[in-house]
């Protein structure tokens, strides 16, 4: 089966321009994440979506970031405007929906962004 | 604030050691508890998952659950020098909620 797919794998702006990502899931995967992975740090989730509802988004900075998945599939990350502070690769993830304790999260490659 | 904590390292480990990585989490509603490796500058993989107390493995690598203590484990044994990378410990909540740890660099010196 194919895997999570990530677009572009790299991008690099200069500070206050806009930027989006793109993920398209495992297919038949209802749960997608976007998390932000600093240099050094384990991965931090920005928003967790079930089908194309937001289950989670308490730790994305609504004042800059948004997401959509508007039709429960693929989805998108902007960043507008963007900080120095935003340098980062961006993961897209996907899982089965349910409760499952068995329910891993598949990565894909990941997008990084460097902000100057 | 549901947290994971790791020691960041790096741990360094002889070839044909075993390495032992630590992970604690603070939500003791955490339903199930994932391990991935990930190597620089590439995605997180997969290694291993555990949801009941008690020991795991799958061939050279044993995780272990301690829920009353609030820690996981991950022992990787005959290091290799291949297996030098990030170990990161995720825990799941009883929902579709992942929280990760910080990482451990391993390096295995041959």
């Amino acid at each position: 089966e194919a895997g999570v797919a990530q677009s572009p794998r790299y991008k690099i702006i200069e500070k206050r321009q806009s930027v989006a990502f793109w993920c398209n899931p495992i297919s038949g995967h209802a749960t997608l994440y976007w998390y932000q992975q600093i240099l050094g740090q384990g991965p931090k989730l920005l928003i967790q979506f079930q089908n194309n509802g937001v289950v989670d988004d308490s730790q994305l900075p609504k004042d800059r970031f948004s997401a959509e998945r508007l039709k429960g599939v693929d989805s998108t990350l902007k960043i507008q405007p963007a900080k120095l502070e935003d340098s980062a690769v961006y993961l897209c993830a996907s899982s089965h929906a349910g409760t499952s304790s068995r329910n891993e999260q598949f990565f894909g490659p990941g997008t990084r962004l460097t902000v100057l | 604030q549901k947290e994971v904590e790791q020691n960041s390292g790096p741990l360094s480990v002889p070839e044909g050691a075993i390495a032992s990585l630590n992970c604690t989490y603070s939500d003791r509603g955490s339903q199930s508890f994932f391990w991935y490796r990930q190597y620089s500058g590439k995605s997180p993989e997969l290694i291993m998952f555990i949801y009941s107390n008690g020991d795991k493995e799958d061939g050279r690598f044993t995780a272990q659950l301690n829920k009353a203590s609030q820690y996981v484990s991950l022992l990787i044994r005959d290091s290799q020098p291949s297996d030098s990378a990030t170990y990161l410990c995720a825990v799941k909540d009883y929902g579709q909620n992942f929280v990760f740890g910080p990482g451990t660099r391993l390096s295995v010196l041959p």
